[in-house]
Order: structure tokens, then C-alpha cells, then sequence
């Protein structure tokens, strides 16, 4: 199985910071990465696909980067509804094997 | 707008099967190249992906959990199902129905809201 290393676990900033998320694969897995958000109680949402591509509805401030092994996700200026939990997702070959989150919490 | 929408015992003993249905709204399961998904998250933990069905019916499971599944569709009823065999504590998860948007990209684009199941006697 393809192993996803997520960092930080967890994380604190404040409102109209700029964060980023890493996310490292155990093998090259090209740009099949993805990210979601999940909030407490409900089903995580897909935020960005295949490393960068921006799912429908999703706002500008978040972008994501990299190929290979290593990959970001970064929100530019937080909002409070940002605040919640982030998991990455390889999409390369099943099992698709998530991270193990990072929870962004209010500094 | 697709919604899916997970139905099934929120409890179940030992040993038991696990039987859980998601119904779609908003879109056919045996149309378009969607891969029709089931995925657990552990109680405080992480999210495992468990496997999916195309709509020709041809499956992909998780190896560590592929002797215990089997997962089936209803296109009747617009419905696709899990059963997970022989269930102990560790099975004990909230279990999410979600779309694979298929065309190789492996992402997960609608979810249903989840189901918690605890397996105990």
C-alpha cells in the first residue's frame, strides 16, 4: 500500500494568516493527491483534486502544490469557517490510503 | 444536486454481519463512470477507505478487509449496499457512502452524512 505522512497534526493560527499542510508519499504517485475538509459531525468535503484543481465551490485562498512524494496544501488568509480538520487522500491506486489529518484550530 | 444517504443498524453484535444501504438521489448509479464508494472513519481516528462498486457491478475492496466484504448494487432502487462479516470492536466506525468521480481520479466529490455503527453485545 501506498502510505500518506501528513504534517503537522495539528496546528494554530489566527484569522487572515497563510497556512500550509504537507503531505508525503511513500512512492511517487504523480499528482494523484487530493485534499478535504471535514468539520466536526459532518462527512469530509473535497476541497482540491489531482494536487491543484480546484473542486466547484470551493473558495480561491485554498491552492495546493507539488508532485511526486511531497505535496502542500495552503489556505491564504483564514476565515473562521476554515477552522476544522484536513486530511490528503493519494488517488494513484487503491486502497487509496488517507493522511492522518491535521486539525486547524483558532490560535 | 447528487445526495447519497446511509440507512442500516447502528448496532450490531459480534460476530454479525454489517449491513448498510446508501440510496442516491439527483443521478442514476448505473449511469456516467462513477465508482460507488464506501468509507469508514474510526472513532477519533483517521479515514479508511474500504472499497467500490462500478456500475457494471465489478468491485475493488481493501485488502485488509476484502475476506469479510461483499458490496452489491440495486439499480432498481437506485442503492448500493455493504456487508462486512464477522464484525468485533475494532469494526465500530461512522461509515460513509461517498462517489468516486471515476476517470482514473480517484476523488471523493459527494458523501453521504454518515452512519455510526458500534459493534458490541
Amino acid at each position: 500500500d501506498i502510505q500518506m505522512a501528513q504534517s503537522p497534526s495539528s496546528l494554530s493560527a489566527s484569522a487572515g494568516d497563510r497556512v500550509t499542510i504537507t503531505c508525503r508519499a511513500s512512492q511517487n504517485i504523480g499528482t494523484f493527491l487530493n485534499w478535504y475538509q471535514q468539520k466536526p459531525g459532518k462527512a469530509p468535503k473535497l476541497l482540491i483534486y489531482t494536487t491543484s484543481s480546484l473542486q466547484s465551490g470551493v473558495p480561491s485562498r485554498f491552492s495546493g502544490s507539488g508532485s511526486g512524494t511531497d505535496f502542500t496544501l495552503t489556505i491564504s488568509g483564514l476565515q473562521l469557517e476554515d477552522f476544522a480538520t484536513y486530511f490528503c487522500q493519494q488517488s494513484y491506486r487503491p486502497p487509496y490510503i488517507f493522511g492522518q489529518g491535521t486539525k486547524l484550530d483558532i490560535k | 444536486q447528487v445526495q447519497l444517504q446511509e440507512s442500516g443498524p447502528g448496532l450490531v453484535k459480534p460476530s454479525q454481519t454489517l449491513s448498510l444501504t446508501c440510496t442516491v438521489s439527483g443521478g442514476s448509479i448505473s449511469r456516467g463512470a462513477f465508482y460507488w464508494t464506501w468509507i469508514r472513519q474510526l472513532p477519533g481516528k483517521g479515514l479508511e477507505w474500504i472499497g467500490y462498486i462500478y456500475n457494471s457491478g465489478n468491485s475493488y475492496y481493501n485488502p485488509s478487509l476484502k475476506s469479510r466484504i461483499t458490496m452489491s448494487l440495486d439499480t432498481s432502487k437506485n442503492q448500493f449496499s455493504l456487508r462486512l462479516n464477522s464484525v468485533t470492536a475494532a469494526d465500530t466506525a461512522v461509515y460513509y457512502c461517498a462517489r468516486d468521480y471515476g476517470s482514473g481520479l480517484g476523488s471523493f466529490d459527494y458523501w453521504g452524512q454518515g452512519t455510526l455503527v458500534t459493534v458490541s453485545s
